[in-house]
């Protein structure tokens, strides 16, 4: 099976600041990776996604690192906004099961005026 | 497309009562899963379903919690009897295949007094 880290609990950042936020996964064979944002009160969403035939996507203030050979991957805010305030799951798949995944443990972020 | 939708949104229910939440993922996705939350636990997998069949339960905590999807529609997830510590909100999510989002529920909140 797959076990996921994430790291973290929580993180407290000044508006303009970046932020960073890390996951280890356990199986090597897994490969899809997606970062999810859940506000408070409401469902988590997707936010980007990563697969491992690549090792980093960007989509403007957000970026995903992957680290195939230490098994790790990493979500990076820059510029952050109080409105980037929210629980951060990081996320990976169980390798042959299609669709299953196994989520962290979630980064509570705050961005501070 | 609504979306994945749930009911109840809420619902408070006494020890020992029988308690059913419903989903209904998005038209055309095959895969769905429930989930459930608490801050102790995060998100955990209890159940997933491909093309209506379930494919692993591992997560299912005992055997008070079953669940089922009839037709690629709908899907209940039922406890029964219901116990306190079974309080959380559970998310019913859906994906169309493989190593791809996984499209969340507004979820319900369960509280068992």
């Amino acid at each position: 099976g797959e076990n996921v880290e994430q790291h973290p609990s929580t993180l407290s950042v000044q508006e303009g600041d970046s932020a960073v936020i890390k996951c280890t996964y356990s199986d090597s064979a897994s490969n899809y990776f997606p970062w999810y944002k859940q506000e408070l009160g409401k469902r988590p969403q997707l936010i980007i996604d990563i697969r491992s035939n690549v090792g980093e996507k960007k989509d403007q203030r957000i970026a995903v690192t992957l680290n195939k050979t230490a098994k790790h991957f990493s979500l990076h805010i820059t510029e952050t906004q109080p409105e980037d305030s929210a629980v951060y799951f990081c996320a990976a798949n169980w390798p042959g099961t299609a669709s299953k995944l196994t989520f962290g443990t979630g980064t509570r972020l705050q961005v501070t005026l | 497309d609504a979306g994945v939708i749930q009911s109840p949104r809420h619902e408070v229910t006494e020890m020992g009562q029988e308690v059913t939440l419903r989903c209904k993922p998005i038209s055309g996705h095959n895969s769905l899963f429930w989930y459930r939350q608490t801050m102790m636990r995060g998100l955990e997998l209890l159940i997933y379903f491909n093309n209506n069949v379930p494919i692993d339960d591992s997560g299912m905590p005992e055997d008070r919690f079953s669940a089922k999807m009839p037709n690629a529609s709908f899907s209940t997830l039922k406890i029964q009897p219901s116990e306190p510590r079974d309080s959380a909100v559970y998310f019913c999510a859906s994906n169309p295949g493989q190593n791809t989002e996984a499209f969340f529920g507004q979820g319900t909140r369960l509280t068992v007094v």
